[in-house]
């Protein structure tokens, strides 16, 4: 079965400095692996994906993420991060042989003050 | 569009009752995804619909939770009767596997409160 471990519950940076969000996955074949943001009150909405390719994968508002698979990890970064980002952050992924279904870590909470 | 489309937003309903959460997925989308969200237990996937079947419902809590799909454009998640402990909000994702590329693209969700 796939899972996804997000080891830290917050995250705090200050404006402008670069952040990472971390992200290790299980699963038994191949991953697609995702992040998502959620602001408060709202859904989630997409950020990025990694499917197959290069393993720095570019995705919106200026976030990218590296799947890197001898650590079993697809951490989300940013060079330098805004007030604005601060957020709910979810990693998830969809396992090759278990069908559509997408499996979200617990989150982190990203705090970043001016 | 209009984006995958909630109602209601906000339930407020006492133990024992009936709830019933409604879904409008995204005209085309093949796929729709009913989870659940809480501090406790973060988000879970309840049940997932393909082409109106539902193929993998092995997240439904229990007996008293049910999901259907009549059509393409419209789910409904039913808890009778509710407990307290159902209190969580509950999202409903679709997504177009083929040319979405795996995307679920989420509604508002539906926050419930049971006392």
């Amino acid at each position: 079965a796939q899972s996804v471990a997000q080891p830290e519950d917050q995250v705090n940076v200050a404006e402008g400095n670069p952040l990472t969000v971390k992200c290790t996955y299980s699963v038994s074949g191949n991953p697609y692996l995702f992040w998502y943001v959620q602001y408060p009150n709202r859904g989630l909405q997409f950020l990025l994906k990694y499917i197959t390719g290069d393993n720095l994968v570019k995705g919106s508002y200026g976030f990218e993420a590296e799947f890197n698979k001898s650590q079993t990890s697809f951490h989300l970064k940013k060079p330098s991060a805004l007030v604005s980002d601060s957020a709910l952050y979810f990693c998830a992924v969809r396992d090759m042989e278990g069908g559509n279904k997408l499996v979200f870590g617990a989150g982190t909470i990203l705090r970043v003050k001016s | 569009d209009a984006g995958v489309i909630q109602s209601p937003r906000h339930e407020v309903t006492e133990m024992g009752q009936e709830v019933t959460l409604r879904c409008k997925p995204i005209s085309g989308h093949d796929y729709l995804f009913w989870y659940r969200q809480t501090m406790m237990r973060g988000l879970e996937l309840l049940i997932y619909f393909n082409n109106n079947v539902p193929i993998d419902d092995s997240g439904m809590p229990e007996d008293r939770f049910s999901a259907k799909m009549p059509n393409a454009s419209f789910s409904t998640l039913k808890i009778q009767p509710s407990e307290p402990r159902d209190s969580a909000v509950y999202f409903c994702a679709s997504n177009d596997r083929v040319r979405g590329a795996n995307v679920l693209t989420f509604g508002a969700g539906s926050r419930l409160t049971v006392l």
